[in-house]
C-alpha cells in the first residue's frame, strides 16, 4: 500500500469556521491531489499539485484553497466552511511513470 | 457535462458467475483507463488499468476491455465472490499525469 496519511480522520464543525486537512506521503510522488465524495457525484477533483509551490484547480474548487510547502504534505484549507462542504475528502498521489493514482483512507468532514 | 458514465448505479449478481461492469467515456483525448474498487469508510483502491494501444488487460479474476470507437470499457470479473461487493469506479485520464476524471460508480453487491 501507498504510504499516505490524512488527518484528522473525522471532524465536526461549525459553518464559518476555518478548516484545514492534511495529506502525508511517504513514497516521494511529485503529484498530489485532493477529491471530495459525495453520493450522486462519485469522485470529484478540488485541487491537485503537480510540485512544491506548484498548484491548478480542479473541477469544484470554489472556497477550497492548498498549499504545497514540502513534498510530502499537502493542505487542504476551507477558509469560511459552510455546509455544503460536509463530505468525505480523499487525497490521492500518483506514480511518476503510469499515472496510476493511489488514495489516502479520507476525512469525513461534518459542517454543521 | 459528464465525461465519464457508469449509467448503472448496482449490479446485483450470484456468487460464482460473472461481473460486468460497464463505463462510457466522451473524450476522444482519454488514453489511459482505470477500475478502482471501494469499501464503505475506506479510500478508493486501484484494481486494473489499461492504456488505448490495448484492449484487453487481465488481472487474475479481472479483465478490463476497451473499445475505442464505441469509446466505452467495461470490467469483468469472473467468478464474483462475496468480498468483491464494493462500490466500483471508472475513471480515465490523458497521459501524462493530467487528473483522473471519475464516474459516478457502480454498487456491485454478490449474494451468495
Amino acid at each position: 500500500d501507498a504510504g499516505i496519511t490524512q488527518s484528522p480522520r473525522h471532524k465536526v464543525t461549525e459553518t464559518g469556521t476555518p478548516v484545514t486537512l492534511r495529506c502525508h506521503q511517504t513514497e516521494n510522488h511529485r503529484y498530489m491531489y485532493w477529491y471530495r465524495q459525495d453520493p450522486g457525484h462519485g469522485l470529484r477533483l478540488i485541487h491537485y499539485s503537480y510540485g512544491v509551490k506548484d498548484t491548478d484547480k480542479g473541477e469544484v474548487s470554489d472556497g477550497y484553497s492548498v498549499s504545497r510547502s514540502k513534498t510530502e504534505d499537502f493542505l487542504l484549507t476551507l477558509e469560511s466552511a459552510t455546509s455544503s462542504q460536509t463530505s468525505v475528502y480523499f487525497c490521492a498521489i500518483s506514480e511518476p511513470v503510469t499515472d496510476t493514482q493511489y488514495f489516502g483512507p479520507g476525512t469525513r468532514l461534518t459542517v454543521l | 457535462d459528464q465525461q465519464v458514465k457508469q449509467n448503472s448505479p448496482s449490479l446485483s449478481v450470484q456468487e460464482g458467475r460473472i461481473s460486468i461492469l460497464n463505463c462510457d467515456y466522451t473524450n476522444s483525448m482519454f488514453d489511459y483507463f482505470l477500475w478502482y474498487k471501494k469499501y464503505p469508510a475506506e479510500g478508493p483502491t486501484f484494481l486494473i488499468s489499461i492504456s488505448s494501444i490495448k484492449d484487453k488487460n487481465e488481472d487474475g479474476r479481472f479483465t478490463v476491455f476497451l473499445n475505442k470507437s464505441a469509446k466505452h470499457l467495461s470490467l469483468h470479473i469472473v467468478p464474483s465472490q462475496p468480498g468483491d461487493s464494493a462500490v466500483y469506479f471508472c475513471a480515465a485520464s490523458r497521459t501524462g499525469n493530467t487528473p483522473l476524471v471519475f464516474g459516478k460508480g457502480t454498487r456491485l453487491s454478490v449474494i451468495a
